[in-house]
């Protein structure tokens, strides 16, 4: 069975650095990408990049390069979502996902359970 | 604002058919597949059609996508109490160069 697993809620103050995690199971993790949703309090989805684990091979959205940094661990099958300075404005629900990527068609086919990360002072 | 758009509420009242709409343009939804995910109230989520019109094992044939040049529609028929969620399209955007935009959601209240 297919899983992503994300590590827990945080409660950060701004200027603090943090890194989430997001472990899967049930697949050959090196062999998919691995993509990053930021979701705001009452708001939509946004995607934030996408890491291929294989070969750490990293594509940010143009709203977040610069702002995160994404990684992944192949031996433990963990990617992460990581923030050197965090802001309150980076209060938000966030999510990972498994990306399916067969013959020009591309799909989030599973997703973690959601990291709520809470910036304040 | 969202790349593709959507209509920020729909509603409908049970056995009847809904459908939610979204626009996009030539470097989105008119040059690649359309993805749509249902999220359930406190919940990740759910890939509900993929390649515009496919269905995930287990999503229910009630469930239909179509795409025409530069938009798609998702469409639920025989609405039920359960299909209360939020609906997201998405496509790949060749122009930004990076993963898949969203479209700003649809809030489907079933009255």
């Amino acid at each position: 069975e297919v899983q992503l697993v994300q590590s827990g809620a945080e409660v950060k103050k701004p200027g603090e650095s943090l890194k989430i995690s997001c472990k899967g199971s049930g697949f050959i993790f090196s062999s998919y990408w691995i993509g990053w949703v930021r979701q705001m309090p009452g708001k939509g989805l946004e995607w934030m990049g996408i890491i291929y684990p294989g070969d750490s091979d990293t594509r940010y959205s143009p709203s977040f390069q610069g702002q995160v940094t994404i990684s992944a661990d192949k031996s433990i099958s963990t990617a992460y979502l990581q923030w050197s300075s965090l802001k309150a404005s980076d209060t938000a629900m966030y999510f990972c996902a498994r990306l399916l990527a067969v013959a020009g068609r591309r799909h989030l086919d599973f997703w973690g359970q959601g990291t709520l990360v809470t910036v304040s002072s | 604002q969202s790349v593709l758009t959507q209509p920020p509420s729909a509603s409908g009242t049970p056995g009847q058919r809904v459908t939610i709409s979204c626009s996009g343009s030539s470097s989105n939804i008119g040059s690649n597949t359309v993805n749509w995910y249902q999220q359930l109230p406190g919940t990740a989520p759910k890939l509900l059609i993929f390649s515009n019109n496919q269905r995930p094992s287990g999503v229910p044939d009630r469930f239909s996508g179509t795409k025409s040049g530069t938009s798609a529609s998702l469409a639920i028929s025989g609405l039920q109490s359960e299909d209360e969620a939020d609906y997201y399209c998405a496509a790949w955007d060749d122009s930004l160069k990076g993963p898949e935009v969203f479209g700003g959601g649809t809030k489907l209240t079933v009255l």
